[in-house]
């Protein structure tokens, strides 16, 4: 079965300092892979999804980037965090065929607090 | 752009009770359409998922939400609420069909005893 890990869980890290949170995913091949932000009490913002290896498309402009090295690793990153940046970061898969069709596999999530 | 409006920030209800969370979309075709829930910090899982045909949508735990196109809605419902339900409802939409799906703000639902 597929499995989606996230980490680290939980991070503070003062604002100027960099960013980077990680998101593998197993069991599946050439999946789909997201980021996504959730600020407190507001639903979830795209930040990036990437259809394969080195493909990202960015879908706010923001103080953040990411990356995907592998096929099932995915990466955001900050070279110096802002306070705005605090919120709860999900990753998440998914597959564009068959009956799970945009369905997201959502990961546990990382909450970073920038102070 | 397509939206979602999720009209109920906060519900309450008792166990036992029925439930119908509220979710309404914009934009002029049907989008795919879905619910998930969100235990406190942690991910969200799918409840259930319209993409066409029939317009009432069985999902697990016991939920179920009808699509209703002259409405643009996509309301989710279950009979009766068990403690272990109370949880955040967010509703999604996708027109792309590539997974980047846009998020309602969320209902969060409380359950008495």
């Amino acid at each position: 079965s597929q499995t989606i890990h996230q980490w680290p869980a939980t991070l503070v890290q003062p604002v100027g300092s960099p960013l980077s949170l990680e998101c593998t995913v197993e069991g599946t091949s050439n999946p789909n892979l997201y980021w996504y932000r959730q600020a407190a009490g507001r639903g979830l913002q795209l930040l990036f999804y990437s259809v394969g290896i080195g493909q990202i498309s960015s879908e706010v402009p923001q103080n953040l980037s990411a990356s995907r090295p592998q096929d099932r690793q995915f990466i955001l990153s900050s070279k110096k965090l802002l306070l705005s940046d605090s919120g709860f970061y999900l990753c998440a898969w998914s597959v564009l065929a068959g009956a799970d069709t945009g369905e997201l596999f959502f990961g546990e999530g990382s909450r970073l607090t920038v102070l | 752009a397509q939206s979602v409006t999720q009209p109920d920030i906060h519900i309450t209800v008792s166990e036992g009770a029925s439930l119908e969370l509220r979710c309404n979309y914009s934009y002029g075709a049907t989008p795919y359409l879905f619910w998930y829930v969100q235990s406190p910090g942690q991910g969200l899982q799918l409840l259930l998922k319209y993409f066409s045909g029939d317009t009432l949508v069985q999902g697990i735990k016991g939920f179920e939400a009808e699509f209703k196109r002259s409405q643009s809605s996509f309301n989710l419902r279950k009979p009766s609420v068990h403690w272990s339900d109370a949880a955040e409802y967010f509703c999604a939409v996708d027109y792309t069909n590539a997974g980047k799906s846009t998020f309602g703000d969320g209902t969060t639902l409380t359950v008495k005893p």
